[in-house]
C-alpha cells in the first residue's frame, strides 16, 4: 500500500507478556518515529530513526521498551514484561527526512494489557 | 515542554467559525497542525515556519507568532467534515541536525460540528 502500515491493529496481552509491534513506513522515507497515545491525549514522542540509526530514544518510558530498524525500512517496537500502564495506541510515522516536513502516520496499534 | 492548547473542546454549528490556540514555553522552529478523527491516523494540515507566517488550507488557515511562541488555527464556515481532534506539534529551535523533525504534540482540541 501507499501509506504507513502497522500491525497488529489490536493486541491484548496479559501483564508480564512481551509484545512486538511492527511498522512498515512509506517506501523511501528516511525518518521514522514512534509515538504513544493514551486515551484522550496527544501523541507522546518515544523514539526516532534516521535510516537504521536510532538518533533519539529519550521518550522511551523504561528499559522495557526497545525499538529497532535494522535495515532502515521496517521498524519494530518491543515491550517486555508489559504493565497495565503500557495500554495505549502506539503510532508510527514516517517522513522523507526533509526538515521540517509532513509526518505520515499509520493507524496505530492499540495495546490493551490486562 | 509540551505545548498547551486551548480550548480543550469546542462545539460549533455548521457554518460557524472557531479558533484553536497553541502556546509553548520554549522557542519554536516550526509549528505543525494535524487533525485526527476517532480511531484514525492523524492527518497533516500544515506547517508554519516563520514568525507571523500564515498559511491556508481550504477554509482552514493558521498563523505563527514566533516572538510569542504561539500559533493559532482558524476554521471558517465550518463543515461537518471538520469534526475531530486537532493537535499542534511543535519543533523546538535547535542547531542540532539530529532533531530530525521530532514533534512534541499538545493535548489536543476536540472540535464537534453539528448540523
Amino acid at each position: 500500500g501507499a501509506g504507513v502500515s502497522q500491525s497488529p491493529r489490536y493486541k491484548v496481552a496479559k501483564r508480564g507478556q512481551d509484545v512486538a509491534l511492527r511498522c512498515d513506513p512509506i517506501s523511501g522515507h528516511v525518518s521514522l518515529f514512534w509515538y504513544q497515545q493514551a486515551l484522550g491525549q496527544g501523541p507522546e514522542f518515544l523514539t526516532y530513526f534516521q535510516n537504521e540509526a536510532q538518533l533519539d530514544k529519550s521518550g522511551l518510558p523504561s528499559d522495557r521498551f526497545f525499538a529497532e530498524r535494522p535495515e532502515g525500512s521496517v521498524s519494530t517496537l518491543k515491550i517486555q514484561r508489559t504493565q497495565q500502564e503500557d495500554s495505549a495506541v502506539y503510532l508510527c510515522a514516517s517522513s522523507l527526512g526533509i526538515f521540517p516536513g509532513e509526518l505520515f502516520f499509520g493507524e496505530g496499534s492499540r495495546l490493551t494489557v490486562l | 515542554q509540551q505545548p498547551v492548547q486551548s480550548p480543550q473542546a469546542v462545539i460549533l454549528r455548521e457554518g460557524e467559525d472557531a479558533v484553536i490556540n497553541c502556546s509553548s514555553s520554549k522557542a519554536l522552529y516550526s509549528v505543525h497542525w494535524y487533525r485526527q478523527k476517532h480511531g484514525e491516523a492523524p492527518v497533516f494540515l500544515m506547517i508554519l515556519l516563520k514568525g507571523g507566517e500564515q498559511k491556508g488550507h481550504e477554509k482552514i488557515s493558521a498563523s505563527f507568532n514566533e516572538k510569542k511562541q504561539q500559533s493559532s488555527l482558524y476554521l471558517t464556515a465550518s463543515q461537518l467534515s471538520y469534526s475531530g481532534t486537532y493537535f499542534c506539534g511543535t519543533e523546538m529551535s535547535s542547531g542540532r541536525y539530529d532533531q530530525g523533525g521530532k514533534l512534541i504534540f499538545g493535548q489536543g482540541t476536540e472540535l464537534s460540528v453539528k448540523p
